[in-house]
């Protein structure tokens, strides 16, 4: 079974100020690989996706991330933060598009 | 479209009591999945149906079973509900490989549970 690992279980960051999630994976074969967000009592919302081809991945909410072969990486990142980020963010792994697999989330609280 | 639609928004039951959870998608996908989430677990996969007529186990399917009814909807049941299974459950679906889409997952809003 794959495995995803996402090292930072709450994130708290200033409003305007640059954000890092991490996400790390297990797999020795190609995988596809997710990030979605989920606001509070909602479902979850895809933010972006990599599939193949160039490995840095620009999604909505101008969040963009780094597909990373050889350290198994997938940390989505953005420049700028705001107040309407705060959410939980999830990274997914797929190995046919028919089975994910879910890291454990991490919680982005964004400060004023 | 109305996208994924789930079943009650809430549910409070009793151990031993049945109940069945309902989620229909009106994307024309192929693909569904039932999912439970859980604090610091993330999402765990119970079930999902590849297409009409196909159900497969995943990740945690003991105490659960599926139906797929059609194309639109995948129903979930729990038999004799323990308060092990209190939690938020997430119905999904996707496009096949080979689609625009493909592999992204539309997720519903999801199906509160308690189990006392």
């Amino acid at each position: 079974a794959q495995s995803v690992t996402q090292l930072d279980s709450q994130v708290p960051v200033f409003e305007e100020a640059p954000v890092e999630l991490r996400c790390n994976y297990s797999s020795s074969v190609s995988v596809y690989l997710f990030w979605y967000v989920q606001y509070p009592n909602q479902g979850l919302q895809l933010l972006l996706k990599y599939l193949s081809g160039s490995t840095l991945v620009k999604g909505i909410n101008g969040f963009e991330a780094e597909f990373n072969k050889s350290q198994t990486s997938f940390h989505l990142r953005k420049p700028s933060v705001h107040i309407s980020d705060t959410a939980e963010y999830f990274c997914a792994v797929s190995l046919t598009g028919n089975q994910f697999y879910f890291g454990t989330g991490t919680s982005l609280t964004v400060i004023p | 479209n109305a996208g994924v639609t789930q079943t009650p928004k809430f549910q409070v039951l009793k151990t031993g009591q049945s109940m069945t959870l309902q989620c229909a998608q009106d994307m024309n996908h192929n693909s569904m999945y039932w999912y439970r989430q859980d604090p610091g677990m993330g999402l765990r996969l119970i079930y999902y149906s590849a297409s009409e007529g196909t159900t497969d186990k995943g990740e945690v399917p003991n105490g659960y079973n599926v139906s797929r009814l059609n194309k639109r909807e995948f129903s979930l049941r729990l038999e004799s509900a323990a308060p092990s299974q209190t939690s938020v459950y997430f119905c999904a679906s996707s496009e096949p490989t080979g689609t625009p889409r493909r592999n992204e997952q539309f997720f519903g809003p999801g199906t509160r549970l308690t189990v006392l």
